[in-house]
């Protein structure tokens, strides 16, 4: 199965830093990849699919770039609103599997 | 408004048996794969199973494959999750979810997520 590798596992940034989140796979899954953020006691929500599709609605300060193996999440400039955890995960369509990253927590410094 | 109402969490003593459900509203539900995905308090986010529209697809993680079975039920615009012989490492906060992609036979990605209904798994 595929594995999915965040890093950093925590941050701590400033408001206003620009933020990159990378998330690695065992092995190539071309851009088939999605960026989640999740704030305490509420659902995840969808910010990136196929690895730099912005999500409808998703604020243009999110990006999402890579394909193959190796992925980036860029917040460009940090909001107040931006601090939570956030998840890449892929889907592999030969094994009917997504699976997530371990998450990212992007702390006030 | 797409809507997920997730139902049927609680507490549970290992080796017994839980039926979650989801009821969805606010889209084609039989257009859509859905999935479960669960939460273990103050860990990540693992997907547990999904099922395509038809039902024709069917995966599982393997943490959960053999003791849990997903299905669905179009007309009732409903999904559900039999877990049996449940186990302590099962507690966690179950989300539904639907996928993103209409139509397919796989799955892609999670646009919507319900709020979560809680298993304990404890004797």
């Amino acid at each position: 199965d595929i594995q999915m590798t965040q890093s950093p596992s925590t941050l701590s940034a400033s408001v206003g830093d620009r933020v990159t989140i990378t998330c690695r796979a065992s092995q190539s899954i071309s851009s088939w990849l999605a960026w989640y953020q999740q704030k305490p006691g509420k659902a995840p929500k969808l910010l990136i699919y196929k690895a730099s599709s912005l999500e409808s609605g998703v604020p243009s300060r999110f990006s999402g770039s890579g394909s193959g193996t190796e992925f980036t999440l860029t917040i460009s400039s940090l909001q107040p609103d931006d601090f939570a955890t956030y998840y890449c995960q892929q889907y592999n369509s030969y094994s009917l599997l997504l699976t997530f990253g371990g998450g990212t927590k992007v702390e006030i410094k | 408004e797409v809507q997920l109402v997730e139902s049927g969490g609680g507490l549970v003593q290992p080796g017994r048996s839980l039926r979650l459900s989801c009821a969805a509203s606010g889209f084609t539900f039989d257009d859509y794969a859905m999935h479960w995905v669960r939460q273990a308090p103050g860990k990540g986010l693992e997907w547990v199973s999904g099922i395509s529209w038809n039902s024709g697809s069917i995966g599982y993680a393997d943490s959960v494959k053999g003791r849990f079975t997903i299905s669905r039920d179009n007309a009732k615009n409903s999904l559900y999750l039999q877990m049996n012989s449940l186990r302590a490492e099962d507690t966690a906060l179950y989300y539904c979810a639907k996928d993103m992609m209409e139509g397919s036979s796989s799955w892609y990605y999670i646009d919507y997520w319900g709020q979560g209904t809680l298993v304990t798994v404890s004797s």
